[in-house]
């Protein structure tokens, strides 16, 4: 089975500063297909996780353009470039390339 | 407009076999590239993938749990059934479905893009 790993385990963030979570899988999450089946999802408190960025680097609809994806093979990055209040919650990642599983989550909470 | 629901016992007894619905609207599992999954969340804990069914009605289960688990639809009722044998306290979680849609003009695969708001399963005697 596919690991995922999440670092950090949690975050704290002045508003308008960047934050940047990192994931990293036991594999390549790379298809023949050519695309790359990493996505990554946030849990506000109290709420049902929500789709960010899907394929690795691909902002979901309604998304704000402050998050991105970026990485390629075993290795990803979701970066927030100025967080704001509002993007307080849990962090996931999870591959889809063999069945699903998800990164243990990283916390992201405003100083 | 799309949506899914959760329904099931809040409390089962330890050794009980579970079984969940998400009833789901706004989209037909019988329709192409369209795929259901359960997920669960232990209280202050990590998301775990359980089980997926697929169009095609294809089903894939998470590797440690699949000697437990059983999932199925019933399309005309555009439900989604999940049943979990043998519970054991450490199976206390909220549990969610979550449809995945691969998009015919692009080819993209949404995977996770709409969520039930999840069902709490205590596991005690």
């Amino acid at each position: 089975d596919i690991v995922v790993t999440q670092t950090p385990l949690s975050l704290s963030v002045t508003p308008g500063q960047p934050a940047s979570i990192s994931c990293k899988s036991s594999q390549s999450l790379l298809h023949s297909d050519g695309k790359t089946y990493l996505y990554w999802y946030l849990q506000k408190p109290g709420q049902s996780p929500q789709l960010l960025i899907y394929e690795a680097s691909n902002r979901f609809s309604g998304v704000p353009d402050r998050f991105s994806g970026s990485g390629s093979g075993t290795d990803f990055t979701l970066k927030i470039s100025r967080v704001e209040a509002e993007d307080v919650g849990i962090y996931y990642c999870m591959q889809s390339l063999q069945l699903r599983t998800f990164g243990g989550g990283t916390k992201v909470e405003i100083k | 407009q799309v949506t899914l629901r959760e329904s099931g016992p809040a409390l089962v007894k330890p050794t009980q076999t579970l079984t969940l619905t998400c009833t789901f609207s706004g989209f037909s599992l019988s329709a192409n590239e369209m795929c259901v999954s359960w997920i669960r969340q232990p209280p202050g804990k990590a998301l775990e993938w359980l089980a997926l069914i697929d169009w095609h009605d294809d089903r894939y289960y998470n590797t440690s749990l699949k000697t437990r688990l059983t999932i199925s639809r019933a399309t005309s009722k555009s439900q989604v059934v999940l049943t979990m044998t043998n519970m054991d306290p450490l199976d206390t979680a909220m549990y969610f479905c979550a449809r995945s849609i691969r998009s015919p003009n692009s080819n993209i695969w949404y995977d996770f893009d709409y969520w039930g708001q999840g069902t709490l399963v205590t596991v005690s005697s």
